[in-house]
């Protein structure tokens, strides 16, 4: 089955800095989300993106697909302690099934 | 109030048990998951429900079987557990399949 794979695998920035994480994909997609997890937590959904569409903001955090290159950029921008989680990816396949990437560990240094 | 919720948030087992996970949701969701996370962070998807029929089963063991009383509540039944079954398993539920997901906070079982 496909499977998203963010890059880099770990991003230690400043506060206050911007951080940018990149998920490729192998098959066709319907959407793909972005979530977050903080340690020991259970995860959060951040933004969807459809195919159809390029770009998508939500507060400080930026979504872009790139749908012929197979790959979505998160972008946060001012970032914060509290940006500090693990970033996953996911995308749905042909079942609507959602395949999740190995994920980027952001450290967010104060 | 929490919208997924699952208990128990810690299990600790030996080999061979067979133990339940229960798990909630109040979202009024149509659609609930299970899944595994294994110690490198990998999420993988163990079962999908919607409204109360599987839908969609992974390659998981057979020792491992959802149960869905009702379109709320979907507990994960793992039979004869086995070193290699230690992870986090994440309940989640979305209102439609591969749709937004809400996770509740996830239960770490240890198999010793």
């Amino acid at each position: 089955s496909q499977q998203g794979e963010e890059d880099p695998q770990a991003l230690s920035i400043q506060e206050g800095e911007n951080a940018t994480m990149n998920c490729s994909y192998k098959t066709s997609i319907n959407n793909l989300q972005w979530y977050r997890q903080n340690s020991g937590r259970g995860l959060v959904h951040l933004i969807l993106i459809r195919s159809n569409e390029r770009e998508k903001h939500s507060g400080r955090l930026r979504v872009t697909l790139d749908t012929s290159k197979k790959s979505s950029s998160l972008l946060i921008t001012a970032s914060r302690a509290a940006d500090t989680a693990s970033y996953f990816c996911a995308t749905d396949d042909s079942n609507y099934q959602l395949i999740w990437g190995a994920g980027t560990k952001l450290i967010i240094k104060p | 109030d929490t919208a997924v919720s699952q208990t128990p948030k810690y299990l600790v087992t030996q080999m061979g048990n067979d133990k339940s996970i229960k798990c909630e949701q109040n979202l009024g969701h149509d659609t609930m998951y299970w899944y595994k996370q294994d110690s490198k962070k990998f999420l993988k998807i163990m079962f999908s429900y919607n409204n109360k029929e599987l839908i969609i089963n992974e390659t998981v063991p057979n020792r491992f079987s959802p149960k869905s009383p009702d379109k709320a509540h979907l507990n994960l039944h793992i039979n004869s557990l086995e070193l290699g079954d230690s992870a986090v398993y994440f309940c989640a539920s979305s209102q439609v399949l591969g749709g937004e997901a809400f996770f509740g906070q996830g239960t770490r079982l240890t198999v010793v």
